[in-house]
């Protein structure tokens, strides 16, 4: 019930595209998910964050999608760029404690 | 502005070695988390603490594993009679309040040889 599974393990694009990056759930009190993304020998950094009350939150070219019935969200990175090229985590909270997933290593190429 | 610091970077050990992982947080910030991360895998939940009351170490593996933040700020991870499988990145992250952004650390990368 604490689990996160996030896919894909990694994923290559073409500058310009839009990698999507799918994660779900089954514990039914998380209540905030966050986003992380991580560049090599740097801690994670919060990308962007939705609550289970909202079905899409955009900032700047980040995009998530939640389905709080299939307990399913989901990461767009609209005109990717090589500098997206991270590794990003989808993560689940309830109360003080975050479950992340297992994380996606995206290469955009040039 | 300072962001949470951690060291050492790396600390390389021999098996049943004693090791102390410190984590300096940002000033002010009341929470204070402590992860495991292995190698292309997310940050696993260790511990938690709000100001100096350890809340929460449900995700500390067994006893040789403790955390302390005696005075609310600096926190300290400590394992005990080192093994192998302990090696891994330990990271540290502290947040304003525990419903706010987390501000991870870069981690101490720890090898048990």
């Amino acid at each position: 019930q604490q689990q996160v599974k996030q896919s894909p393990q990694s994923l290559i694009v073409q500058k310009g595209g839009i990698p999507i990056i799918n994660c779900a759930y089954e514990n039914t009190a998380f209540d905030y998910f966050p986003w992380y993304q991580q560049f090599p020998g740097k801690g994670p950094a919060l990308l962007i964050a939705i609550r289970p009350d909202v079905s899409e939150k955009k900032e700047g070219r980040f995009t998530i999608s939640f389905n709080k019935s299939a307990k399913q969200f989901s990461l767009h990175i609209m005109d990717s760029q090589p500098g997206d090229s991270a590794t990003y985590f989808c993560a689940a909270k309830a109360g003080f404690k975050t479950i992340f997933g297992a994380g996606t290593r995206l290469f955009v190429k040039a | 502005g300072a962001g949470v610091s951690q060291s050492p970077r790396y600390k390389v050990t021999k098996r049943g070695q004693d090791v102390a992982l410190r984590c300096d947080p940002i000033s002010g910030h009341v929470s204070l988390y402590w992860y495991r991360q292995a190698l292309g895998q997310g940050p696993e939940f260790l511990t938690y603490f709000n100001y100096e009351a350890q809340q929460d170490k449900s995700g500390l593996p067994n006893d040789r594993f403790s955390a302390e933040r005696p005075e609310g700020s600096i926190s300290t991870l400590t394992i005990q009679r080192t093994e192998q499988r302990d090696s891994a990145m330990y990271r540290c992250a502290s947040s304003p309040s525990q419903g706010y952004e987390q501000f991870f650390g870069p981690g101490t990368r720890l090898t048990v040889l």
